[in-house]
């Protein structure tokens, strides 16, 4: 079964401070990786694509290793409008079609304190 | 934001009646997707859609169709709703197979009474 597992958290960091958290997953097939961040009782947005040579997007960071399957992400100068979930996704493409490849991660919640 | 809105965005429907959920989007997009996301779980895909009248079975199928009769529609129908289908649908849709990024619509609550 594919999975990807990351730690619930929550994460609480104050205002101002880098923050970081990984998933890992279980399928090796996989081709292509996300984050994506849920606000409460919204839907998942993504913040970001994260590409083999690793990937930079403001005070955002994301990593990826493939040889030991986990992907990473790195919150600088944290905000206090970073306080949400965020979704660890991973994309496998199954083999003769279909488009069914994304799994989710049950997410990792961080709160921002002032 | 992609332009993809869902209909009705909450709903409270008793067992054993059937119910209709739409996902509408305007940013043509060939891939379209039903989750459902309840406490304690990850998204799980109910159901895809590759194309007009193309559909395919997710991990969660069982209790659920889907139609897609127009590039922009897609369908999701409880033909007779349990409580255990109480939970928060969301569409999502993709342009591109390989890449896989999705946007989500967002969500339909709805309770099973």
């Amino acid at each position: 079964r594919k999975e990807v597992e990351q730690d619930p958290g929550p994460f609480n960091v104050p205002e101002g401070a880098t923050v970081a958290f990984n998933c890992t997953y279980s399928n090796s097939a996989s081709q292509s990786f996300f984050w994506y961040r849920q606000d409460c009782r919204k839907e998942p947005k993504l913040l970001m694509s994260v590409y083999s040579s690793g990937n930079e997007d403001g005070r955002f960071t994301a990593q990826l290793n493939r040889a030991s399957q986990y992907i990473s992400l790195l919150i600088r100068d944290s905000k206090l409008s970073d306080s949400a979930t965020y979704l660890c996704v991973v994309n496998a493409l199954v083999p003769g079609g279909g488009a069914d490849g994304l799994t989710f991660g049950k997410g990792t919640h961080l709160i921002i304190q002032p | 934001d992609a332009g993809i809105t869902q209909s009705p965005r909450h709903k409270v429907t008793e067992t054993g009646t059937p119910v209709t959920l739409r996902c509408h989007q305007t940013e043509n997009h060939r891939y379209m997707y039903w989750y459902r996301q309840d406490p304690g779980h990850g998204l799980r895909l109910i159901h895809y859609s590759y194309g007009v009248k193309d559909t395919d079975k997710g991990e969660v199928s069982d209790g659920y169709s889907v139609s897609r009769s127009k590039t922009e529609d897609f369908l999701l129908t409880l033909e007779s709703a349990t409580s255990s289908q109480t939970s928060v649908y969301f569409c999502a849709i993709s342009e591109d197979r390989d890449l896989n990024e999705q946007y989500f619509g967002p969500g339909t609550r709805l309770t099973v009474t």
